[in-house]
């Protein structure tokens, strides 16, 4: 089974605090994903890594940074929180493109709040 | 650009009618995948369907069924005599096959209650 931990299910947090939220896939997958999900907005793209050390912006990436130094841990760093990144923050994992079992496996969530 | 529009922000049944949970697509590409995902109340997306820009077939899985329809940029999901469990968020999404990264953009979901 694949499998996807987040390091924390609820954390809280106070403006301009630094914040790690940790993510490991068991996998071998090659591609990480960082979503943050709100009411009404679905799933929004914050970064991507498609190898270790590479990352790529994805379509919200302001205030938000990512380190990929092994290949099945994807790390999001908030530099310094702000109440508009109280969110739910999912991470996944996937193999590339046109392999069988080609779909992203999510994890449980981070539920952050910034205070 | 990709996107995807889930329509229906909302829906409400009753336990063993039928419900179909609309998703139109954009994309410029020529090959892609699209998926449909379950979130029920616990949180954690579940995969439910892969399909790529070439099977147009519709596809029956139990209660479930999909219907691609590339004419209309439509990949509809239809449930058949829902049930309780089924009352969860429904996310379709749009992946890109052109890099290995298979970047996804997702619907903003459906939220789908089935009363008793």
């Amino acid at each position: 089974d694949v499998k996807v931990t987040q390091s924390s299910r609820y954390l809280v947090k106070r403006t301009g605090e630094k914040v790690f939220l940790e993510c490991v896939q068991d996998m071998d997958h090659e591609n990480m994903f960082w979503y943050r999900q709100d009411p009404g907005l679905g799933l929004r793209l914050i970064y991507f890594s498609y190898d270790v050390k590479m990352k790529e912006k994805g379509d919200i990436p302001e205030g938000y940074s990512v380190s990929r130094e092994k290949k099945e841990r994807f790390s999001l760093i908030l530099e310094s929180a702000s109440t508009n990144q109280t969110s739910m923050y999912l991470c996944a994992s996937s193999p590339i493109p046109g392999t069988s079992n080609y779909e992203q496996y999510f994890g449980p969530g981070t539920r952050l709040t910034v205070t | 650009a990709q996107k995807v529009t889930q329509a229906q922000t909302e829906i409400s049944v009753v336990e063993k009618e039928d419900v179909t949970l609309d998703c139109v697509y954009e994309t410029r590409d020529t090959t892609y995948y699209l998926f449909w995902y379950k979130q029920p109340p616990s949180g954690e997306l579940v995969f439910l369907i892969r399909r790529n820009s070439f099977d147009e077939q519709n596809e029956i899985s139990g209660r479930y069924s999909w219907n691609f329809q590339k004419s209309t940029s439509s990949f509809n999901f239809t449930i058949t005599a829902s049930q309780v469990v089924d009352s969860a968020v429904y996310f379709c999404a749009l992946s890109e096959i052109n890099t290995n990264a298979g970047k996804s953009t997702f619907g903003d979901g459906t939220t789908l209650t089935v009363k008793p």
